[in-house]
């Protein structure tokens, strides 16, 4: 089955410099990759997505790029505010009746 | 819509107890999910549901029952409750898997002690 693995664990950053979350995946076959964040005693919430027939995806601060043949996708978050701090975690998951495949989340702290 | 709503939000139980943890979707969904969460740790899915009547393991689904008998409702039972049910339980739901729709929408958590 698929295996997601995360990178890094924690990261700290400058409040206003780019902070980015590695991910990578096992599945060939896998075509949805969603990025969900989670702030703390919160429910994780879909922030971005992307699908294999894309290279990249932007939504203003927050952008994610695919590489299908590396098999790695990453989160990057430009230009990082205070309340960028939380967890992120990646997923992946083919077509057809498979639930998604989360990474372990990267916890995200934006120094002011 | 209120999207994903469980119940309680918060218990304490002693072991060998069992409870059950509600899980409603007004979205009308196909796909519902049970994942717990341990304190600093990732979502490990225990449960999913891919319609009324169809459900299937997770990755940890030992000291745990589901059932689907509807479409809205996704209940969790845990039997004989252990120390290490001890965590925050969250329910989700999409309306397909791997597919244009298939974005997941968590409820808000139950958390869960077990003494």
């Amino acid at each position: 089955g698929e295996n997601v693995e995360q990178h890094p664990s924690t990261l700290s950053v400058q409040e206003g410099d780019s902070a980015v979350i590695k991910c990578t995946y096992s599945d060939s076959a896998s075509n949805y990759f969603p990025w969900y964040k989670q702030e703390l005693g919160k429910r994780p919430q879909l922030i971005i997505d992307i699908r294999s027939n894309v290279g990249e995806k932007k939504d203003q601060r927050i952008a994610v790029t695919l590489n299908k043949t590396a098999k790695h996708f990453s989160l990057h978050i430009t230009e990082t505010q205070p309340e960028d701090s939380a967890v992120y975690f990646c997923a992946a998951s083919s077509s057809g009746n498979t639930p998604l495949v989360f990474g372990k989340g990267t916890r995200l702290s934006v120094i002011a | 819509n209120a999207g994903v709503t469980q119940t309680p939000k918060f218990r304490i139980l002693k072991i060998g107890q069992s409870m059950t943890l509600q899980c409603t979707q007004d979205m009308n969904h196909n796909y519902m999910y049970w994942y717990r969460q341990d304190p600093g740790m990732g979502l490990k899915l225990i449960y999913y549901s891919v319609g009324a009547g169809i459900t299937d393991k997770g990755e940890v689904p030992n000291g745990y029952n589901v059932s689907r008998s509807t479409t809205e409702d996704f209940p969790l039972r845990l039997e004989l409750a252990a120390p290490s049910q001890t965590s925050v339980y969250f329910c989700a739901s999409s309306y397909t898997s791997g597919g244009p729709r298939d974005t997941q929408y968590f409820g808000p958590g139950t958390r869960l002690t077990v003494l």
